[in-house]
């Protein structure tokens, strides 16, 4: 059974100060990783997702992770913040040769942007 | 290209009532899906679908069903709704299984 671990419920952070996101996750075959936004009273959108190839992966508003397979980890990054970051941020992974319909969600980091 | 709409955005019903929260999607996707949010457990797949005709249970199916007679619609029926239903439900679509799910806006639901 695949497993997602978000490590931190809470971020705060100050505008302009850079800010890593932590997921850890479980699974016994390989796996797609997928990093969400959901900004308040909204649905969820892509950020950026990691199927094969670089380790490195880079989404949209500058956001970026890096797949770490022996850490079995996928961390969010982001340089520099703004408060339009304001939001919550689920990790999520699905196995690929796995049954379908399996993606499988953390319980989401909420990053709060002070100025 | 409106994405994936969902109706109604809010509702409020009572214990034992029954009701469709339905979801439509115009991007010709295969897979479509529902979820459940509540706070601080990110989302659990209630059901999801390969295709028109074709359904199959998630994580959390009880109290829940689903139909898929076309390609664009997906509604979800609660029966004999219950406290525990509470929730905020999303919709979502994709073209195949490992593409970007593109999720709609939400349903809240209160059931009192």
């Amino acid at each position: 059974a695949q497993s997602v671990t978000q490590l931190d419920s809470q971020v705060p952070v100050f505008e302009e100060a850079p800010v890593e996101l932590r997921c850890n996750y479980s699974s016994s075959v390989s796996v797609y990783l997928f990093w969400y936004v959901q900004y308040p009273n909204q649905g969820l959108q892509l950020l950026l997702k990691y199927l094969s190839g670089s380790t490195l992966v880079k989404g949209i508003n500058g956001f970026e992770a890096e797949f770490n397979k022996s850490q079995t980890s996928f961390h969010l990054r982001k340089p520099s913040v703004h408060i339009s970051d304001t939001a919550e941020y689920f990790c999520a992974v699905s196995s690929y040769g796995g049954s379908q319909g399996n993606l499988i969600f953390g319980k989401g980091t909420k990053l709060s942007v002070k100025p | 290209n409106a994405g994936v709409t969902q109706t109604p955005k809010f509702r409020i019903l009572k214990i034992g009532q029954s009701m469709t929260l339905q979801c439509a999607q115009d991007m010709n996707h295969n897979y479509m899906y529902w979820y459940r949010q509540d706070p601080g457990m990110g989302l659990k797949l209630i059901y999801y679908s390969v295709g028109a005709g074709i359904t199959d249970k998630g994580e959390v199916p009880n109290g829940y069903n689903v139909s898929r007679s076309t390609t664009e619609d997906f509604p979800l029926r609660l029966e004999l709704a219950a406290p525990s239903q509470t929730s905020v439900y999303f919709c979502a679509s994709s073209y195949d299984r490992d593409d970007e799910q593109y999720f709609g806006p939400g349903t809240r639901l209160t059931v009192t």
